[in-house]
């Protein structure tokens, strides 16, 4: 099977901009996670969907969104970028929604100017 | 509330020797508990799991780990330590009472000397 797929890997913004990233999960997996890696935070949960639903978000600003579509394809919007927001965007797809092992995508490198 | 501490922020270890990182956890219910590798630039990758099995859990590359309740761990072991060990590697713990969200712990860099 193919594994977790992001795209685009790279990406340059400038302040104010918004932007929007890709995820899709492995064949099958219906829970997609997103995640926010940044060398003073760490790794940082973002939200997870299941079925189209939003059914946890961390502790995020609203101006981090995201949605699921039928396929279970996954986006995340982030709105009014900030310099903060530079980061590593990690996507995860598990099989359910239970506690079962997470598989992560390469992640999406966003950099703020 | 659910929570990983990862005892050392950097470990470092000669080629052949054996590997300690450890793991402590924090969970209100029976926990799940995973060790995850990153080489840099890369996403996460699966070591292992424990989800109330076996409490000795073998995974890839000759890393396993052990659950101990009575000390609330989970440290990752290698018994020889080979130079593509190098890298980042973060603990995880999710249990059913926040479904499938991950914490993780604020990982371990590994540094293996020829």
């Amino acid at each position: 099977k193919a594994g977790v797929t992001q795209t685009p890997r790279y990406l340059i913004k400038t302040r104010g901009q918004q932007v929007t990233l890709s995820c899709s999960p492995i064949s099958g997996h219906r829970s997609v996670s997103w995640y926010q890696q940044t060398p003073g935070q760490g790794l940082q949960f973002l939200f997870e969907y299941f079925s189209e639903t939003q059914r946890n978000k961390g502790n995020f600003p609203g101006r981090f969104s995201g949605r699921q579509f039928s396929n279970s394809r996954s986006e995340m919007n982030v709105s009014t970028l900030e310099l903060g927001d530079s980061a590593l965007y990690l996507c995860a797809s598990s099989l359910d929604r239970t506690a079962y092992e997470q598989y992560f995508g390469p992640g999406t490198r966003l950099t703020v100017t | 509330a659910q929570s990983v501490t990862q005892l050392d922020s950097h470990v470092s270890v000669s080629e052949g020797t054996p590997v300690l990182l450890r793991c402590n956890y924090s969970s209100s219910y029976s926990p799940s508990l995973f060790w995850y590798v990153q080489h840099p630039n890369k996403g996460l990758q699966l070591l292992l799991k424990y989800t109330s099995a076996a409490t000795l859990v073998k995974g890839i590359n000759g890393f396993e780990a052990e659950f101990k309740k009575s000390e609330t761990s989970f440290h990752l072991t290698k018994p020889s330590a080979h130079m593509s060990d190098a890298a980042e590697y973060f603990c995880v713990v999710s249990d059913w009472d926040t479904g499938n969200q991950f914490y993780f712990g604020t990982g371990t860099s590994l540094t293996v000397i020829p």
